[in-house]
C-alpha cells in the first residue's frame, strides 16, 4: 500500500507568478483535500475533490483552484502568488463512504513565495 | 468563535508522566474527532479517530469524547521525550468531508 504523495517538497516563488502542487492519493482512496498550514497555525481547509469535482471549498479566493484526475491524483493552482500564500500546503486522502472520513496526509509542499 | 479550540501551550510533563491534551468543539453536527500529532517541519500523523461517546484506547493513547460537552481529549500515559510534538485536534462535519483543525497544542515531555 502506498501512501500520499506530494511534489515538490520546496518551492520559491516571486509575488504575481502562478504556481502548481501535484498530489498522488493513498492506494485505494477516492477523495483529496487540500490545506494551507501557516507557521503556528493548524491546516486550513482549501478544498476537496471527489470523482474528479470540487466537493467544497474553504474560505480561500478563486486564485486558489484544483483539479482531481481519474486516477484520484490531484492538483492544487494558485495565481497570482501574495507573500502571504507563503506556507506548508498539504493534501489528505481519504475514502469517501468510510466511516469516520479519517485523512491521512502526505509530506507536504513548503512555499515560499518573495 | 473557532470552531474547534485548543489550548496552544506548551505543556510540559515529566517523562513517565501522563499527557492530557484537551480540545472543545462548537459545530453540535460534528460526528468524528482525530487526533494528528505533528512534528516540526513535518506534516500530520494520525494517531486516533474516535466518533463514539466514551473512550477508545490504542497502546499508551486514550481518546475520549463527550458530545454532550462537546469536549474531545487524548491522554499520553508513560510520556516519552518523542513524543514532543504538537498535537492537533480535528472535527468532521458537513455532508462532505471537510475537516476542522484546532490550532495544535504543543506538548514537551522533559526528560
Amino acid at each position: 500500500e502506498t501512501g500520499v504523495t506530494q511534489s515538490p517538497t520546496h518551492l520559491i516563488k516571486t509575488r504575481g507568478q502562478q504556481v502548481t502542487l501535484r498530489c498522488s492519493s493513498q492506494s485505494g482512496h477516492n477523495t483529496v483535500s487540500w490545506y494551507q498550514q501557516a507557521l503556528g497555525q493548524g491546516p486550513q481547509f482549501i478544498f476537496q475533490y471527489y470523482r474528479e469535482e470540487e466537493n467544497g471549498r474553504g474560505n480561500f479566493p478563486p486564485r486558489f483552484s484544483g483539479l482531481q484526475f481519474p486516477n484520484y491524483s490531484s492538483e492544487l493552482n494558485v495565481n497570482a502568488l501574495e507573500l502571504d500564500d507563503s506556507a506548508l500546503y498539504l493534501c489528505a486522502s481519504s475514502l469517501t463512504g468510510q466511516a469516520g472520513a479519517v485523512q491521512y496526509f502526505g509530506p507536504g509542499t513548503r512555499l515560499t513565495v518573495t | 468563535q473557532k470552531e474547534v479550540e485548543q489550548n496552544s501551550g506548551p505543556l510540559s510533563v515529566p517523562e513517565g508522566a501522563i499527557a492530557s491534551l484537551n480540545c472543545t468543539y462548537s459545530d453540535r453536527g460534528s460526528q468524528s474527532f482525530f487526533w494528528y500529532r505533528q512534528y516540526s517541519g513535518k506534516s500530520p500523523e494520525l494517531i486516533m479517530f474516535i466518533y463514539s461517546n466514551g473512550d477508545k484506547e490504542d497502546g499508551r493513547f486514550t481518546a475520549q469524547l463527550n458530545k454532550a460537552s462537546q469536549y474531545v481529549s487524548l491522554l499520553i500515559r508513560d510520556s516519552q521525550p518523542s513524543d514532543s510534538a504538537t498535537y492537533l485536534c480535528a472535527g468532521h462535519s458537513g455532508g462532505y468531508q471537510k475537516v476542522t483543525f484546532g490550532t495544535g497544542t504543543k506538548l514537551q515531555v522533559i526528560p
